[in-house]
């Protein structure tokens, strides 16, 4: 079973708008992780934030966790065609760091 | 250095038949976690391989069985195929002690 919920599930934006992705989870983590997946492919990391974080970024990307909420979120800002994609979130308790659970996912769509 | 990579890249089996999936970890990475993606979802965990020996399973039934070699490199054998088996099947090698996966293209089995 996944982990918690994907919002939304598919978003459409115009090239150079901010696109932003939530994600919810269920029981007390470790980490929390962002994966972006082009076409049914193999899924390729783009951020991590540890249980005691509450705010990162990484280039175009920021990421806020909010644990008392048990919510995430990914924000990718000026966004480009080639960002098109599913972005998931998973994460890694406290146990077992790395085997990681996923959400749903939402398919974003970057149009030109 | 390469990355993950896996084998083959899609097959197609019958009901009742066995599959072997294999994959070569990352230069470096000495774990292993098999992960399975049916279509429109997030992955799902199905089992970890630490120093040739399952370190975790999430919830898949026995006929769900691995192996990792002493160079790391791991199989997924999945015995009895199911039509509910068809998924691309993702391989993923870690660092010792690191929460980052690094994901092979995956194998996409169908099963008719």
């Amino acid at each position: 079973s996944q982990q918690g919920e994907e919002d939304p599930q598919a978003l459409s934006i115009q090239e150079g708008e901010n696109a932003t992705m939530n994600c919810s989870y269920k029981t007390s983590i470790n980490n929390l992780q962002w994966y972006r997946q082009n076409s049914g492919r193999g899924l390729v990391h783009l951020i991590l934030i540890r249980s005691n974080e509450r705010e990162k970024h990484s280039g175009r990307l920021r990421v806020t966790l909010d644990t008392s909420k048990k919510s995430s979120s990914l924000l990718i800002t000026a966004s480009r065609a080639a960002d098109t994609a599913s972005y998931f979130c998973a994460t890694g308790d406290n146990n077992a760091g790395n085997m990681l659970t996923f959400g749903g996912g939402t398919r974003l769509m970057v149009k030109p | 250095e390469t990355g993950v990579t896996q084998s083959p890249t899609h097959l197609i089996k019958t009901r009742g038949q066995q599959v072997t999936l294999r994959c070569s970890s990352q230069s470096g990475h000495n774990t292993v976690s098999w992960y399975q993606q049916a279509l429109g979802q997030g992955p799902q965990f199905i089992f970890q391989y630490y120093r040739e020996e399952e370190n975790g399973r999430g919830n898949f039934p026995p006929r769900f069985s691995g192996l990792q070699f002493p160079n790391y490199s791991s199989e997924l054998n999945v015995n009895a195929l199911e039509l509910d088996d068809s998924a691309l099947y993702l391989c993923a090698s870690s660092l010792p002690g690191a929460n980052v996966l690094t994901f092979g293209a995956g194998s996409r089995l169908t099963v008719l």
